[in-house]
């Protein structure tokens, strides 16, 4: 057990360019949620997946946000054309539904700076 | 829509103090709620984890307990130490098609000093 893992830690960028992040769950898990968290704030719902399938999405994810996760593993989310306002941490966490279901484990975050 | 309040918003104690974190919520048909500890600019780390039908869990230092009829939560930290300064998230967790989904509050700020 690796934990989560997500990748880039840290990405700035200028405003209108396009960003991706991914998150390595942990191996066994089979959901996935995205969460996103400004200065100050407790993190905010964006999306989860039960294995390759999206089951719901906030409506804090507009048109210019994407999340995807093939095969069931890996997970990545996309912002288009970035804004000001997309400037975050963006939390990536997983659990099972065996053993202590509902656990959520939570990676490290991917800070999000747009210029 | 599910509301969670944490108060105090900032709590800062000397060491070696008992101190209770508390947290209510709006909608008290919860699946599980969680308790979280964040240090500056890291991800959560997952301290308790009550599920619905239960009234309490402890680790260590650590002690939860769950009201779900009156929809609060508290936190009880026993002789604090200063490695326990960091941010303290409650988030309570939804069940049927939102599963999993995670509800958080603002948190609390704790320090403790030497």
């Amino acid at each position: 057990d690796t934990g989560v893992s997500q990748d880039p830690r840290h990405k700035i960028t200028k405003r209108g360019q396009n960003v991706t992040f991914r998150c390595d769950p942990i191996s066994e898990h089979n959901r996935l949620y995205w969460y996103r968290q400004t200065l100050g704030q407790g993190p905010e719902f964006l999306t989860y997946f039960q294995n390759e399938a999206q089951l719901e999405k906030s409506r804090l994810l507009s048109d210019r946000f994407s999340a995807e996760r093939p095969k069931g593993s890996f997970s990545t989310l996309e912002i288009q054309r970035t804004e000001q306002g997309d400037s975050a941490m963006y939390l990536c966490a997983s659990s099972s539904d065996r053993g202590l279901a509902g656990r959520q484990y939570f990676g490290p975050g991917t800070r999000l700076t747009v210029t | 829509k599910q509301e969670v309040t944490q108060i105090p918003a900032a709590l800062s104690v000397p060491e070696g103090e008992n101190l209770v974190l508390n947290c209510s919520f709006t909608d008290s048909a919860i699946y599980n709620l969680q308790w979280f500890r964040q240090d500056p600019g890291k991800g959560l780390t997952s301290l308790l984890l009550i599920q619905s039908s239960q009234r309490e869990q402890t680790s260590g230092r650590l002690n939860a307990s769950l009201d779900k009829s009156s929809g609060r939560s508290t936190l009880y930290i026993a002789a604090s130490q200063p490695g326990d300064s960091a941010t303290y998230l409650c988030a309570v967790s939804a069940g049927g098609t939102s599963y999993g989904k995670l509800t958080f509050g603002q948190g609390t700020i704790l320090t403790v000093h030497p």
